[in-house]
């Protein structure tokens, strides 16, 4: 199955640091979400993003499928997002499984 | 509000008891999934249903059953027979399969 690596593990930023979180993946895909886990487990869709980029206010992400990486950009960040960031994808010889990365556990100081 | 609800939000069980995890939407979508969580690890399948009345094995399904009588309700089975059933628990669904996955807010399994 395809295989999923996410970097950094952990990440550590004072309040209003930018970052940058990497997801790397060794199949074509048809299927790329990134998520927030919050402190109380909750997955939080951040990103529906097989290609190209969006943006959603402080948050954006990019995917270049044919180099088969995503990025997710956080500017001015804030505390409360604090918390494990996941990307997961379907491959395209997958069937129905979304497959996860380990996560970035991301830690927000004031 | 449409959603998906799970209950109960905490469980505990004792060995060798069975035990039913609750998967509820109201958002009219075909396909729902089952997913475990581990300390400090990613989301693994256990089960997923394309629609009512059929379901398929994940990558982790021994120990697990489920049933897909309703459209709306997806319900998991923690049998006896999985050895390592404390986790975390995460009912997700979609529109239709292949399409973006919407999650519920988990269930916390703790066998004692």
């Amino acid at each position: 199955g395809i295989q999923v690596e996410q970097s950094p593990p952990d990440l550590i930023l004072q309040e209003g640091a930018n970052s940058t979180l990497r997801c790397n993946f060794s199949d074509s895909v048809n299927n790329l979400q990134w998520f927030h886990q919050n402190p109380w487990g909750q997955l939080i869709n951040l990103f529906y993003i097989p290609s190209g980029t969006k943006q959603n206010g402080r948050l954006s992400a990019t995917t270049v499928a044919t180099e088969r990486y995503s990025l997710l950009y956080i500017s001015s960040s804030q505390t409360t997002d604090s918390g494990v960031y996941f990307c997961a994808m379907r491959g395209e010889t997958s069937g129905s499984r979304l497959t996860f990365g380990e996560g970035t556990q991301l830690t927000v100081n004031p | 509000d449409g959603g998906i609800t799970q209950s109960p939000k905490y469980l505990f069980r004792k060995e060798g008891q069975n035990v039913t995890l609750s998967c509820e939407q109201n958002l009219n979508h075909d396909a729902m999934y089952w997913y475990r969580q581990d300390p400090g690890q990613g989301l693994r399948l256990i089960y997923y249903s394309q629609i009512v009345n059929d379901f398929q094995k994940g990558d982790i399904a021994e120990g697990y059953s489920v049933s897909r009588e309703k459209k709306e309700s997806f319900p998991l089975t923690v049998t006896s027979a999985q050895k390592n059933p404390t986790a975390f628990y995460l009912c997700a669904s979609s529109i239709w399969d292949y399409n973006e996955q919407f999650f519920g807010p988990g269930t916390r399994l703790t066998v004692l």
